[in-house]
């Protein structure tokens, strides 16, 4: 069974760096793409980015370019994102997803970060 | 950048109507466009892909359509699980470089 398991809630201050993860399981974690779809509170959904865990190759959203930082480590089938200095506007559900052209048929749980002072 | 116009961006129908929201693309998509469902408190589900496919599993009641920057998605009959956000997704082919949500359409039972 394909899963996508992302680590738990975070609550973190204005400035604080963060990593969130992301662990396959069920298929082989190198021939797909791993992407990260932001929701804040209330709103919908935003394409951050997205990494091909087999050689590393990564894109982002224009929107999200240099604001995170997506990454992943094969040997232990994770993707992350991490940020390295949080602001308030960051708070929101972020969610792992798997990319099978042509759509995305997997979603992880969902990470909630919240940021405040 | 592909910029992707959902409307309405909310509807109430009775259950038991034809529903139908709209998506349009900035340029032209080919057929790259998908549909997703988002329940409450859930994460989406795939319901379309390349503009008309229906994923395995879905009810046949929704539909979509189009092809080049307008499309349409469409529940035939409205039941009361349909109660949901609707999201349509432009990507580009392999490798995925861009892929673009519209801003949703919250369906609610009137």
């Amino acid at each position: 069974e394909v899963q996508l398991v992302q680590s738990g809630a975070e609550v973190k201050k204005p400035g604080e760096s963060l990593k969130i993860s992301c662990k396959g399981s069920g298929y082989s974690f190198t021939s797909y793409w791993i992407g990260w779809v932001r929701q804040m509170p209330g709103k919908g959904l935003e394409w951050m980015g997205i990494i091909y865990p087999g050689d590393s190759d990564t894109r982002y959203s224009p929107s999200f370019q240099g604001q995170v930082t997506i990454s992943a480590d094969k040997s232990i089938s994770t993707a992350y994102l991490q940020w390295s200095s949080l602001k308030a506007s960051d708070t929101a559900m972020y969610y792992c997803v798997r990319w099978a052209s042509p759509g995305i048929d997997y979603w992880g749980q969902g990470t909630l970060v919240t940021v405040s002072s | 950048d592909i910029q992707m116009t959902q409307s309405p961006s909310s509807l109430s129908a009775s259950v038991g109507d034809r529903v139908t929201i709209t998506c349009q693309a900035s340029q032209d998509i080919s057929n790259y466009l998908n549909w997703y469902q988002q329940k409450p408190g859930k994460a989406p589900k795939l319901l379309i892909y390349d503009a008309s496919n229906l994923e395995t599993g879905v009810p046949s009641r929704f539909s979509g359509s189009g092809s080049g920057t307008d499309f349409t998605f469409t529940i035939s009959s409205l039941q009361p699980e349909d109660i949901a956000t609707y999201y349509c997704q432009q990507y580009d082919n392999l490798p995925p470089k861009r892929l673009t949500f519209g801003g949703g359409t919250k369906v609610e039972i009137k």
